[in-house]
């Protein structure tokens, strides 16, 4: 079966210091892959989506970036954390035409 | 553009009772594809229910079930005999049926809170 791992669970992180989350997808082969943002008391906000290795698509500008240097690895990355960045991030991803997002357990990122 | 609306930032129901969240969605697409997800404490998003747009029959899984209304642009989430593990956010989320990509981005409501009593 497929499963989706995310990690780190939880991080701290100064303004100002790199930022780079992991996600990867086990059980199936070339899957769209997406990163989330979710901020409090909000709903999830798409940053990124990708559809094949090193194709990635933004979808709000900001202070982040993803690559995906492997079929079911995708990245989300930062050179210079703002305090603004901080929130729960979560990974998902899509096999079949349509078939629904499965999100992995996220990370809660804050920013000091 | 699309947007989902979710109308109760939160709502509270006895252990073993019917609650039912409510959820409404501006679109001028036909074809789509709407979800019901949960969020417990642990912030882990887990799908609880699938609707497709051309299917006028209502989907359910146990004891959730929907009440879809396409031309109101409304789809409610009912749960029945609810319990304790029931309790948690709960997103409505709402797809274009084109397929991938920022086509098939999931658009979120902002989600309502439910508690359980005992």
């Amino acid at each position: 079966s497929q499963t989706i791992h995310q990690w780190p669970a939880t991080l701290v992180q100064p303004v100002g210091s790199p930022l780079s989350l992991e996600c990867t997808v086990e059980g199936t082969s070339n899957p769209n892959l997406y990163w989330y943002r979710q901020a409090a008391g909000r709903g999830l906000q798409l940053l990124f989506y990708s559809v094949g290795i090193g194709q990635i698509s933004s979808e709000v500008p900001q202070n982040l970036s993803a690559s995906r240097p492997q079929d079911r690895q995708f990245i989300l990355s930062s050179k210079k954390l703002l305090l603004s960045d901080s929130g729960f991030y979560l990974c998902a991803w899509e096999g079949q035409i349509n078939s629904p997002l499965h999100f992995g357990n996220g990370t809660r990122l804050t920013v000091t | 553009a699309q947007t989902v609306t979710q109308s109760q930032p939160e709502m509270s129901v006895q252990e073993a009772e019917t609650v039912t969240l409510s959820c409404t969605y501006d679109t001028s697409e036909s074809d789509y594809y709407l979800f019901w997800y949960k969020q417990p404490p642990s912030r882990q998003m887990i799908l609880v229910i699938r609707q497709e747009a051309y299917k006028q029959q209502n989907a359910t899984e146990n004891r959730f079930s929907v009440n879809f209304q396409k031309a109101a642009k409304s789809f409610s989430l009912k749960i029945s005999d609810s319990q304790l593990g029931d309790a948690a956010m709960y997103f409505c989320a709402y797809r274009s049926a084109n397929y991938g990509g920022s086509q098939g981005n999931l658009i979120f409501g902002k989600g309502t809170k439910l508690s359980v009593k005992p």
